[in-house]
């Protein structure tokens, strides 16, 4: 079945980097985009921007442009978020999820980015 | 961008309630709008694609109506499996915007 699934929780120190993937299964990684949400504790849903599987081609939301990076390793069918200068501001759940505008649309199951010394 | 106004925050209702939550888009989206479950600690599942399309195995209770700017999703018989949260979403043009949230609470 469509399934994607995410890497495993982090613990990352004030100023570290962390790269998240997100591993597709059950379809052509190609044909769907990518896309990459947050939730910080005991907050909302909040669209960080998308990534074409086609052509690589990355969309960054305003406030994740600058230490946000989204790639691909197409040849594994696996997308992945790098967050580079970690802030306390940055802990949360980062999801991916299969392009939203389509009527089969998962999400991968979250996984848990902890910034703190 | 186009904003997402979610109403109400919080409501509190029983087992087989009608409950109804709205999203307002501050420009029109057409039918560009889904409705997303979240329990605590899980992933958000959507419910509802295109305004009133059913997903795949969500059970017929929920319902979704509306086009252009107003949007309604509707649960017809509240069950306990129903209390979480729902997000609106709309995918109409970048970048993609979530409602702030409505939390079903039992009361």
């Amino acid at each position: 079945q469509v399934q994607l699934v995410q890497s495993g929780s982090e613990l990352k120190e004030p100023g570290a980097s962390v790269k998240v993937s997100c591993k597709a299964s059950g379809y052509t990684f190609t044909n769907y985009g990518i896309n990459w949400v947050r939730q910080a504790p005991g907050q909302g849903l909040e669209w960080m921007g998308w990534i074409d599987t086609n052509t690589g081609n990355p969309t960054y939301a305003q406030g994740f442009t600058g230490r946000f990076v989204f790639s691909l390793a197409t040849s594994v069918s696996t997308a992945y978020l790098q967050i580079s200068s970690l802030k306390a501001e940055d802990t949360g759940v980062y999801y991916c999820a299969r392009s939203l505008t389509v009527t089969t649309s998962p999400w991968g199951q979250g996984t848990l980015v902890t910034v703190s010394s | 961008d186009i904003q997402m106004t979610q109403s109400p925050s919080s409501l509190s209702a029983s087992v087989g309630d009608r409950v109804t939550i709205t999203c307002r888009a501050s420009q029109g989206i057409r039918n560009d709008l889904g409705w997303y479950q979240q329990r605590p600690g899980k992933a958000p599942k959507r419910l509802i694609f295109a305004a009133s399309s059913l997903q795949s195995g969500v059970p017929s209770r929920f319902s979704g109506s509306g086009s252009g700017t107003e949007f309604t999703l509707t649960i017809s018989s509240l069950q306990p499996e129903d209390f979480a949260t729902y997000y609106c979403l709309q995918y109409n043009s970048y970048p993609r915007t979530f409602g702030q949230g409505t939390k079903v609470e039992i009361k």
